[in-house]
């Protein structure tokens, strides 16, 4: 069952900023919102995690609803080398497997 | 972050051998260890969760006697396919975390292809 929706795809121009949605309406109390990507060929890279308040790092910001029913994750100036599958998924902290649902593949173009 | 390491990157191997896979936390120890499979333009599919010094938990559908896992120490677990079979062939990867309430580091992967 998909706990997390995206969009499937998305372009956007190198340098600007890439935000990308993720709608989790039946998330619960204790589920964090994370965000990994995967570039083509590789294992998934966190990028970051956050239970209500937005969150930053030298990654991307994540910016999550006051009803925490979605979270927006940002990449400020987008390369061409953030190409890849982004991953949005809702989890306990103390859960540790992650359940993947299809992404959004974000393609950056010159 | 913190460095999982996979061998090999890629294997071709013949039907009806078998191939180990290893998954190494580099930088930390990790008492558990989880083990992924992805089929061509689909998602991540969890395997089975290793525990160091006792048996694995397979997910309903993976046959614990084809894939083996062994998680011998606090930074090592691997994956064995037996007996492999040309659906076999797939991406698989391992992931590790240091501590409960940390994020998960995830290995390279392995593109095993069946022949």
């Amino acid at each position: 069952d998909a706990k997390t929706t995206q969009p499937p795809s998305m372009d956007c121009a190198e340098g600007r900023a890439a935000n990308l949605p993720c709608n989790h309406s039946t998330i619960s109390g204790n589920e964090y919102v994370y965000w990994y990507r995967q570039i083509h060929s590789q294992g998934p890279q966190y990028i970051i995690h956050g239970l209500k308040n937005n969150e930053t790092n030298e990654m991307a910001s994540l910016i999550i609803t006051e009803d925490r029913k979605s979270s927006t994750l940002i990449l400020p100036h987008a390369t061409l080398r953030d190409t890849a599958v982004y991953y949005c998924i809702v989890n306990i902290i103390s859960a540790r497997q992650l359940t993947f649902g299809s992404g959004t593949q974000l393609t950056v173009l010159p | 972050g913190a460095v999982v390491s996979q061998h090999p990157s890629r294997v071709i191997c013949k039907s009806g051998t078998s191939v180990k896979i290893e998954c190494r936390s580099l930088d930390f120890q990790a008492t558990t260890m989880f083990w992924y499979r992805q089929f061509p333009k689909q998602s991540l599919m969890l395997m089975a969760t290793s525990n160091e010094g006792s048996k694995a938990t397979y997910e309903q559908g993976v046959e614990k006697d084809k894939f083996l896992i062994n998680h011998a120490s606090l930074t090592l677990s691997t994956l064995t396919v037996t007996s492999a079979h040309p659906e076999d062939s797939s991406f698989y990867i391992c992931s590790a975390q240091q501590e409960m309430n940390t994020e998960a580091f995830f290995g390279q992967g392995t593109r095993l292809t069946v022949v």
